[in-house]
């Protein structure tokens, strides 16, 4: 497995400010992915970060609104621009591992955003 | 495309009781299937998997057995205890092509003493 570490881990914001969270992996990683969890909600698919190459948003997402960063295989960032109190969720951010283990994805511990 | 279907929560049930949370889903191929848990404040954690037909995924105390003519992946536990209270999450991911994980809705399991 993974170990895989979140900053910061919780924030209260107030609108129209923004947010930048880290994620970083303990070994190196090739596939990593940023998710949303809405209140009571499951997870939401926010986009796919590659070393290297520009992050793959999905459908609802924009790069505007939540840029990536993934400077090397150990480290991300996630910003959530212009914050409003929609976007108080959790964002994880996780990895997929491969080989002995195969494709597995393994998550960090979560970044509690509460946005006023 | 790729779906999974959860039972519906909250469950709520006594220590030492038997637990099954339903998992069934949609998906071209041979998914890999599997089970994270989510404790109150926590990420998510792998609980258990399974990547082909008639595997059995186990890890304290759960097990789920990957079904395809069923296409479930049910999640049984024999006897329950207080600290299983959590979210759980049925997930599927693509053998081939993307790999993005689709998520279930999430079962809220209380359990009371």
């Amino acid at each position: 497995s993974a170990v895989i570490s979140q900053k910061p881990s919780r924030d209260i914001c107030q609108r129209g400010t923004s947010l930048t969270i880290q994620c970083q992996v303990d070994s190196q990683v090739t596939m990593m992915f940023w998710y949303r969890q809405q209140p009571g909600q499951s997870l939401t698919l926010i986009a796919t970060a590659n070393q290297g190459s520009e992050a793959t948003y999905e459908s609802g997402f924009v790069i505007d609104k939540f840029p990536i960063s993934r400077p090397n295989l150990t480290f991300s960032t996630l910003t959530v621009s212009n914050m409003s109190p929609e976007d108080s969720s959790i964002y994880l951010c996780s990895v997929e591992l491969y080989g002995i283990q195969e494709e597995t994805q393994y998550f960090g511990p979560g970044t509690r955003l509460l946005v006023l | 495309g790729n779906s999974v279907t959860q039972m519906e929560g909250p469950v709520t049930l006594s220590e030492e009781a038997f637990l099954t949370i339903n998992c069934t889903y949609t998906a071209t191929g041979y998914p890999s299937l599997f089970w994270y848990v989510q404790y109150p404040g926590e990420g998510l954690q792998l609980l258990l998997k399974a990547t082909k037909a008639d595997d059995k995924g186990s890890n304290k105390g759960f097990e789920a057995t990957y079904r395809k003519e069923t296409t479930s992946f049910h999640l049984e536990k024999g006897s329950v205890q207080v600290s299983d209270s959590a979210v759980y999450f049925c997930a599927l991911r693509p053998n081939f092509g993307n790999e993005k994980l689709t998520f279930g809705t999430g079962t809220r399991l209380t359990i009371i003493p």
